[in-house]
């Protein structure tokens, strides 16, 4: 089966503008998540949705990152406008039901540099 | 806060287990042990999770103690492919994943 994709791969940008990360769960997956991942530390949960519900944002910036899972299926993460500690790796994952023992399954990740 | 204590970095030589332990010894009831691990410039992959009993699958073991406040994750017959950073979570179904900073497993020529 295919995996999580996620797309751009990479992503520069100077600090006060803004960007946006986009992600494709595994068929069929009904929760989404996106984390954020600074360099040396684990990946921190951003925000987790079940189909095109927000379930859990507790630890989103909301002053500037807003997420949307539109039909319940792809997903985009914006950053508006963007700091310069907001560089890191964002993660998407999506898995069958969170409420099962079911793991994650993660994309590739963005990584994202701010000047 | 990561409810595991892992240690910082670990050493193994190739072809030999490498044993990971993990400690949570503040670990309820309901809550699971999970395994991922995450080369690098790689997303976390899943390997492996149990709850009280030991667990095997194709890629790995987990060993929790009988009090369950501790575990170790065995690679049986580690290549240089297993070097990466490997997380031990403690998860109750339904409850957000909980990374911390994991292990980084260096494994050797």
């Amino acid at each position: 089966e295919a995996g999580v994709a996620q797309s751009p791969r990479y992503k520069i940008i100077e600090k006060r503008q803004s960007v946006a990360f986009w992600c494709n769960p595994i068929s069929g997956h009904a929760t989404l998540y996106w984390y954020q991942q600074i360099l040396g530390q684990g990946p921190k949960l951003l925000i987790q949705f079940q189909n095109n519900g927000v379930v859990d944002d507790s630890q989103l910036p909301k002053d500037r990152f807003s997420a949307e899972r539109l039909k319940g299926v792809d997903s985009t993460l914006k950053i508006q406008p963007a700091k310069l500690e907001d560089s890191a790796v964002y993660l998407c994952a999506s898995s069958l039901d969170p409420g099962r023992q079911g793991e994650q399954y993660f994309g590739p990740g963005t990584r994202l540099t701010v000047t | 806060d990561a409810k595991t204590t892992q240690p910082p970095s670990m050493d193994c030589a190739e072809g030999r287990a490498a044993n990971l332990p993990c400690n949570h010894s503040t670990i309820s009831g309901n809550e699971y042990v999970y395994w991922y691990r995450q080369i690098h410039s790689q997303g976390p992959q899943y390997i492996i999770h149990g709850l009280k009993n030991n667990e095997t699958n194709e890629m790995a073991s987990l060993i929790i103690t009988e009090d369950r406040k501790s575990s170790t994750l065995i690679l049986p017959h580690a290549t240089l492919r297993d070097t990466a950073v490997y997380y031990c979570i403690v998860r109750a179904g339904g409850f957000k994943t909980i990374f911390g900073a994991g292990t980084r497993l260096f494994v050797k020529a």
